[in-house]
């Protein structure tokens, strides 16, 4: 069963710093594309950031391009999300998600969520 | 940047079957997907690559894409149904982008 944990959220001030993490289990991590979508409370899902399956390349939506940065480990099945220079409007449920097989346009799985709140 | 416009909600009748529609220009050169979500939980691929569903999906749900629209039928909707649904395509200049989601209520 595929599995997609996220952890590393909470409450942090306007100008802080935040790194989420999603550990994968139940599939061959290295073999799928990933990415974190949020979803701000009351609102839709919004793509944030995208990995290839090998790291070597990397997209961002604009809002975040210049602050925040993904990678992964495919050592330790795990994603990664360093947020920098957060602002309010980065306050939202940060999701992981997985692509789909051989293919990059969907997502098949997605985690549990991890809520990252932005205020002083 | 590129837009997907969904209507924010619609109602249905249990057993009746409900269409919920996703616009954006040329939408039809590009694959759409579906995803519904129940409040409190995550996101769930019900539609892929316009057409096709992922094991244990319901044959109830189905999608088509055509033109500038991009359409999710539920047939024989059920009260279980009643969830936010989003459409999403990748777009070469903006990358992965959603719907604005609808609400669907099953009354």
């Amino acid at each position: 069963e595929v599995q997609l944990v996220e952890s590393g959220g909470g409450l942090v001030q306007p100008g802080g710093s935040l790194r989420l993490s999603c550990a994968a289990s139940g599939f061959t991590f290295s073999d799928y594309c990933m990415s974190w979508v949020r979803q701000a409370p009351g609102e839709g899902l919004e793509w944030v950031a995208y990995i290839k399956q090998d790291g070597s390349e990397k997209y961002y939506v604009d809002s975040v391009k210049g602050r925040f940065t993904i990678s992964r480990d495919n050592a330790k099945n795990s994603l990664y999300l360093q947020m920098n220079s957060l602002t309010a409007g980065d306050t939202a449920v940060y999701y992981c998600a997985r692509h789909g097989d051989k293919t990059e346009d969907y997502f098949d799985s997605w985690g549990q969520g991890n809520l990252v709140t932005v205020s002083s | 940047s590129y837009e997907l416009t969904q209507p924010p909600s619609m109602s249905v009748s249990p057993g009746q079957t409900a269409s919920i529609t996703c616009s954006g220009d040329k939408l039809g050169d590009k694959y759409a997907s579906w995803y519904h979500q129940k409040p409190g939980q995550s996101p769930v691929l019900v539609i892929y690559q316009d057409t096709k569903r992922p094991s244990g999906i319901p044959e109830r749900f189905s999608g088509s894409n055509s033109g500038n629209t991009a359409t999710l039928t539920i047939s024989g909707t059920q009260v279980l149904d009643e969830a936010d649904y989003y459409c999403q395509a990748w777009d070469s200049s903006t990358g992965w982008v959603f719907g604005g989601g609808t609400k669907l209520t099953v009354l």
